[in-house]
């Protein structure tokens, strides 16, 4: 079963609207939410964060919200830009006890395409 | 800046065959992991470690393995390649385990 979900394989927005893509979780223990951001043929690259006791947080064009109640996350990119379009990883970290792993469970991925 | 380096990048292997996927990274970093992404899903956990000479099992760690003698180096052997093992690994690393992983750039492997 999947505990981290992104229900929307694609995603499609035309130049300088806002892209908002959307996570589903259903681990309430989860600490730590992050989104990475993926070209082809390359890593899954960091692109922002939020820890479960903050509820939005912000990093220029992108801006991550939680819903703990709702065990839901979103991103929001405003404006979009052409460079934009790439896959979008929502990954969720487990608490972290004695001998924590650091992992992260990962989403399936949104596809984003940005139109000029 | 080189990060994490995998190699190869891409390698064909047959049924029964074994193989060694290789990861560096020279970040100084304690947490490594390997992941495993199949078609239309999410990365997988494979095998992670903590620091030199410390290893446990992830989510998928059926037909793997793995070492960690040093910082820097952290190789998955795959041992009797079955189709199944068809997938695109990464590998990553980050300081801690509350830091962003840093991704090195894959190993597509088909096995035919």
């Amino acid at each position: 079963d999947q505990q981290v979900k992104q229900n929307s394989p694609s995603l499609s927005v035309q130049e300088g609207r806002i892209s908002i893509l959307n996570c589903d979780y259903t681990n309430s223990m989860f600490d730590y939410f992050l989104w990475y951001k993926k070209y082809p043929a390359e890593g899954p690259t960091f692109l922002i964060s939020i820890s479960s006791i903050k509820d939005k947080n912000e990093d220029g064009r992108f801006t991550v919200f939680l819903n703990k109640s709702a065990k839901h996350l979103s991103l929001h990119i405003v404006p979009s830009q052409p460079g934009d379009s790439a896959v979008y990883f929502c990954a969720a970290s487990p608490p972290h006890y004695g001998g924590s792993q650091g992992n992260l469970i990962f989403g399936k991925g949104t596809k984003l395409s940005v139109k000029p | 800046n080189a990060g994490v380096t995998q190699t190869p990048k891409f390698r064909i292997l047959k049924i029964g065959q074994s193989m060694t996927l290789q990861c560096t990274q020279d970040m100084n970093h304690n947490y490594m992991y390997w992941y495993r992404q199949d078609p239309g899903m999410g990365l997988k956990l494979i095998y992670y470690s903590v620091g030199a000479g410390i290893t446990d099992k992830g989510e998928v760690p059926n037909g793997y393995n793995v070492s960690r003698s040093t910082t820097e180096d952290f190789p998955l052997r795959l041992e009797l390649a079955a189709p199944s093992q068809t997938s695109v690994y990464f590998c990553a690393s980050s300081s801690t385990s509350g830091q962003p992983q840093h991704f090195g750039d894959g190993t597509r492997l088909s096995i035919l």
